[in-house]
């Protein structure tokens, strides 16, 4: 099985850059991927991280370190709208794509 | 544009009555996945589908939730009885696996049940 911790909430400022981390304890391991959900919306898909380092798109990057079981999510230059729960989800091994979810962060972006 | 569909979008029913939900996949994606969000649980998978055959179930109450594939167009959950306990938001994902690698999964906009 798979167990995944984050943070339960976050706020940070319009602008600034916050990082969401994530750690995770599995039995398997074929990926990680972030998702951003609105409130009232469906979860969407931001990254996917299966070798160690740093994956860059546009504001967001999301870093991976199998070895200690940890990958955290950076989002830059801070928008309003980037105001949602982020959800940090591990793939079990085999290409199955059977994904578990972490509970997700809270970001709330202020002015 | 392609995108998953489900409905209803909203469902309010009475304890013991049967709920069924309906999700329509991304046309060419060959896994179906069902979830279930509440706040204290977050996102559970429930059940998945790969080519229409059942992977895993193992997270679904098997007394009295089933799901099912009659077709690749067509993905069904039911609950029978429904419980208060029920009441969740429930998400249907698609995504096309493809040997030894994952990829993302695109959400349905989910079926929101109350179980009074």
């Amino acid at each position: 099985g798979q167990n995944i911790d984050q943070p339960t909430e976050m706020t940070a400022t319009e602008g600034a850059i916050v990082q969401i981390n994530c750690t995770y304890q599995t039995s398997g391991f074929n990926g990680l991927f972030w998702y951003q959900q609105h409130a009232g919306e469906a979860p969407t898909f931001l990254s996917y991280n299966v070798l160690d380092g740093l994956e860059e798109k546009g504001r967001f990057s999301s870093f991976l370190s199998r070895s200690k079981g940890y990958s955290y999510l950076l989002l830059k230059e801070l928008q309003m709208k980037d105001s949602a729960s982020y959800l940090c989800a591990v793939s079990d091994s085999g290409g199955y794509q059977k994904v578990t979810f972490g509970t997700g962060t809270k970001l709330q972006v202020i002015p | 544009d392609a995108r998953v569909t489900q409905t209803p979008r909203h469902k309010v029913t009475e304890m013991g009555q049967e709920v069924t939900m309906r999700c329509q996949p991304i046309l060419g994606h060959n896994t179906v996945f069902w979830y279930r969000q509440t706040m204290m649980q977050g996102l559970e998978l429930l059940a998945y589908f790969r080519n229409r055959a059942p992977l895993d179930d193992s997270g679904m109450p098997k007394d009295r939730f089933s799901a099912e594939m009659p077709d690749a167009t067509l993905a069904t959950l039911k609950i029978q009885p429904s419980e208060p306990r029920d009441s969740a938001v429930y998400f249907c994902a698609s995504g096309l696996a493809l040997t030894g690698t994952d990829n993302e999964q695109f959400f349905g906009p989910g079926t929101r049940l109350t179980v009074l």
